[in-house]
């Protein structure tokens, strides 16, 4: 079975603090996504990467930077945390061209 | 970017009625996928379909690639109360950039008593 773990459920942050999610696959996928889910506006791509230490802006990248340092890790950083990033992320990977497979969902609240 | 549309955005069954959602485009898809996502969870793999005309069964639920390749259909076969929760389509366009991934906005189920 496909395998991806977010290193939160639940997380509850400051304005302005520094704000890292974590992402581990163990399907040795080439490819890793973030999106932002919210209501009403659906699944958002934030940032994806096709292979170690390679990354792509997504539709909503502004606020958010990503690191890809292992093929296994995908980490999302907020470098200063806004009311506005207050959001379900999820972390979602896949072999080039195939189904992609998501984490359970860091649900993250800014205050 | 481009939304698929998915409807209906909620659906009011009885149990053991029999479901049916779709989801259309202007493009021309590539790959149609749907999940199924539980509160606080999040999406997973139900069905994937990379041809036109695939028809694929995943227990009680069907899915289909439409012939036209701009839509695909979903159908529960008796439902069951844990079928409730949000279910999603999402396509892939030729050539689409970020693995080309477009996601509908849901189709909420809900199953009444």
């Amino acid at each position: 079975d496909v395998k991806v773990t977010q290193s939160s459920r639940y997380l509850v942050k400051r304005t302005g603090e520094k704000v890292f999610l974590e992402c581990v696959q163990d399907m040795d996928h080439e490819n890793m996504f973030w999106y932002r889910q919210d209501p009403g506006l659906g699944l958002r791509l934030i940032y994806f990467s096709y292979d170690v230490k390679m990354k792509e802006k997504g539709d909503i990248p502004e606020g958010y930077s990503v690191s890809r340092e292992k093929k296994e890790r995908f980490s999302l950083i907020l470098e200063s945390a806004s009311t506005n990033q207050t959001s379900m992320y999820l972390c979602a990977s896949s072999f080039l061209g195939r189904e992609q497979y998501f984490g359970p969902g860091t649900r993250l609240t800014v205050t | 970017g481009q939304q698929l549309n998915q409807s209906p955005q909620s659906m009011f069954i009885q149990e053991g009625e029999d479901v049916s959602m779709n989801c259309t485009s202007s493009s021309i898809f590539n790959t149609w996928l749907w999940y199924k996502q539980d509160p606080g969870e999040g999406p997973v793999l139900l069905i994937a379909l990379y041809k036109a005309g695939e028809l694929t069964s995943n227990g009680r639920l069907t899915a289909q690639f439409g012939i036209t390749r701009k839509d695909s259909f979903l159908n529960i076969s008796a439902s069951i109360p844990s079928d409730v929760g949000i279910y999603f389509c999402a396509g892939r366009e030729s050539g689409g950039g970020a693995d080309g991934l477009t996601f509908g906005k849901g189709t909420h189920l809900i199953i009444q008593p």
